[in-house]
Parts: structure tokens; sequence; C-alpha cells
């Protein structure tokens, strides 16, 4: 079963718009970590943000921060003042604390425009 | 601080040949996970290692091996290369050896694999 699910697989902003990309996950652990990477076209996965299933606070990380809603297992990714260097692909990805592998969602192109 | 290398970032290969990829990872980190990226199955877990031992091995078929050595290098090979093996594959180094936390991993660049 699809444990990450990332339902846009394209958004379109404009330049200094706010952006929400979404992601809902699955897992009956009670520990886990949600992450967001970035995916230019080079191909390098760039970590983003990261958030705790107990944290109590959403995360924040510059123009990143984290929307987590656990009782809707929901955890999307809000980029404030985008800019044309945001345009990439987006993943989610979990890790349980019963596992060792980042299981990751299908991903969703990002286009920043003028 | 250098970052996760990964080499060689391009290659091309005949189907039946085998192949090795490298990972060296950030220093200090030891444990090395690698992952397939294409575009139709996403990114698949390939197999993790952790002081030299193999932890864990996501679902693949045994021509996909790996080893990690005392420096925290590793590599994967590929053996009897197909059509499908054709990715991008990527490699990711974490410092904390289980559990989660928010350290997180660090990927490299990828070595992107051509199978003709």
């Amino acid at each position: 079963a699809q444990k990450i699910t990332q339902t846009q697989p394209g958004m379109f902003v404009q330049e200094k718009e706010a952006v929400t990309l979404d992601c809902t996950y699955d897992t009956s652990d009670q520990s886990y970590g949600l992450f967001w990477y970035k995916q230019p076209s080079s191909g390098e996965m760039i970590f983003l943000i990261y958030q705790g299933s107990y944290d109590e606070q959403n995360a924040t990380e510059g123009r990143y921060s984290l929307n987590f809603q656990k009782a809707r297992k929901s955890a999307n990714l809000v980029i404030s003042a985008s800019q044309l260097g945001d345009s990439a692909m987006y993943f989610c990805a979990m890790r349980e604390a019963s596992g060792y592998a980042l299981n990751f969602g299908k991903g969703t192109s990002l286009l920043v425009t003028p | 601080k250098a970052g996760v290398t990964q080499t060689p970032r391009y290659l091309i290969k005949t189907r039946g040949q085998q192949v090795t990829l490298s990972c060296s990872p950030i220093s200090g980190h030891r444990s090395v996970s690698w992952y397939q990226q294409t575009p139709g199955q996403g990114l698949q877990f390939l197999f993790e290692y952790f002081s030299e031992t193999q932890r864990n091995k996501g679902n693949f078929p045994g021509r996909f091996s790996g080893r990690q050595f005392s420096n925290s290098r590793s590599e994967m090979n590929v053996s009897t290369l197909e059509l499908g093996d054709s990715a991008l594959y990527l490699c990711a180094s974490s410092l904390a050896p289980q559990g989660v936390s928010v350290y997180g991993y660090t990927f490299g660049s990828g070595t992107r694999l051509t199978v003709v």
C-alpha cells in the first residue's frame, strides 16, 4: 500500500506568491518522521524541512513551513514568497521508527512563473 | 564540509553487462542508503548499510547488491543489466544510526545509468 500520497502532479505559482504542496501519509507507527525534499533538474535531492511525529509545533525553515495535521495524517509544505529558483520536483517522504528507509511520494512538479 | 559524492555521474552500459556505482558519504556519517529513481516507479529503496552491515533491503532482485567499507564508503553493483535498470541511482548518508531524528538524509547528485 502507498505510504505517501502526493495528489498534485504539477503546480503553477506566480513569483512572490505562496504555494501549498499536499502530502498525506499512512502509518501505524506512533514514531515517525516526515521530510520534504526538492529535486531540481540536476537530480540532487535537497533537504528542505523535517517534522517529527511528536513535535507539537509546525516546522519552519526560512520560506518553508510544514502544515502538520497529525489526526488527518497530512504534512503539507508551504512555500512563501515563491522564487523562480523554486521551480523543481518536490517530494514528501516518511521514515517510520520501525524501518530504515525513506518512503517517498510520487512528487509534485512546481513551476514558478514571472 | 564535503557533501555526498557519487561517481560516476553518468554511465552507459550494454544489456548483460555489470556495473559498480560508488558513494562517499559525509565525513562521520556511518549510514548509507541507496535508492533507484525511474519515471514509472518513482523513488524506491534498494538497501541500507550501517557500519559495514546491510540492515535492510528493498524489493529488488538479487542482481542488485552492495557493500560498505570500513571508511563508510559504499558501492552498489548490478549484474546482468536489463533495459529496465536504466535509472537515476541516488545515495544518501545519515548521521543517525537508527530511529527517527531530525538529522535526516543527505543525498548525492546521483549516477544516471542508461542501459542500451
